[in-house]
């Protein structure tokens, strides 16, 4: 079965310092990875995506995430974060199972950033 | 803009009382999903339907059930809510269930039990 792990349920930051929310992958098959935010009281974003093709996504906000298939990887990362990066950030797994995708998500990283 | 628009944003209904959460999409996608997220926890898929093929989870509660009238609208209904129904409830939508299609996410509604 596929499924990810996050590593890390709460992250914290200063302003302006590196990002890095960690997602490892387990998957027999090539894998379809996603990172999703969201924030208070709110549904979920998509930040990026990896299918097939260039290993390292571009997605929006600034964020990128590289997919690493010898580590299994698919770790999120920002240059410098921002307050209004301060979210719940999901990997997840896209399935397909019975006439639809499903996706099967990590447990969350509660991304704090501080003055 | 195109979107997923889920209403209301926040329900309260009595133990036991059946109630029924409303999602609508302008997307006009294929897929639609109902996921169930407990607070601090992932979202858990509880059921999809492909057109008009419903696809239920295996672990999904017989309480829960769940309408798609037309391609816009879908409806969960908790046929008699307990306690621990009590959580934020997501409708997505996938322009087709091809493995790898990004989906859409309503703002979901929250729903309280007393």
């Amino acid at each position: 079965a596929q499924s990810v792990t996050q590593l890390g349920s709460h992250v914290s930051v200063s302003e302006g310092a590196l990002v890095l929310l960690r997602c490892n992958y387990s998957s027999s098959v090539p894998p379809y990875l996603f990172w999703y935010v969201q924030y208070p009281n709110q549904g979920l974003q998509l930040l990026l995506k990896y299918t097939t093709g260039a290993t390292l996504v571009k997605g929006i906000n600034g964020f990128e995430a590289e997919f690493k298939k010898s580590e299994t990887s698919f770790h999120l990362t920002k240059p410098s974060a921002h307050m209004s990066d301060a979210a719940e950030y999901f990997c997840a797994v896209s399935v397909f199972t019975g006439g639809g995708n499903k996706l099967t998500f990590g447990t969350g990283t509660q991304l704090k950033v501080e003055l | 803009d195109a979107m997923v628009i889920q209403n209301p944003r926040y329900q309260v209904t009595q133990f036991g009382k059946p109630v029924t959460l409303s999602c609508s999409q302008t997307l006009n996608h294929n897929v639609m999903y109902w996921y169930q997220q407990k607070s601090s926890q992932a979202p858990k898929l509880l059921f999809h339907y492909y057109d008009k093929d419903f696809n239920n989870e295996a672990d999904t509660p017989d309480n829960f059930q769940s309408r798609r009238p037309n391609t816009s609208f879908c409806f969960l209904d908790i046929r008699s809510p307990g306690l621990g129904d009590a959580a934020m409830y997501l409708c997505a939508t996938s322009r087709d269930p091809n493995v790898g299609q990004p989906q859409h996410f309503g703002d979901g509604t929250r729903l309280s039990i007393l």
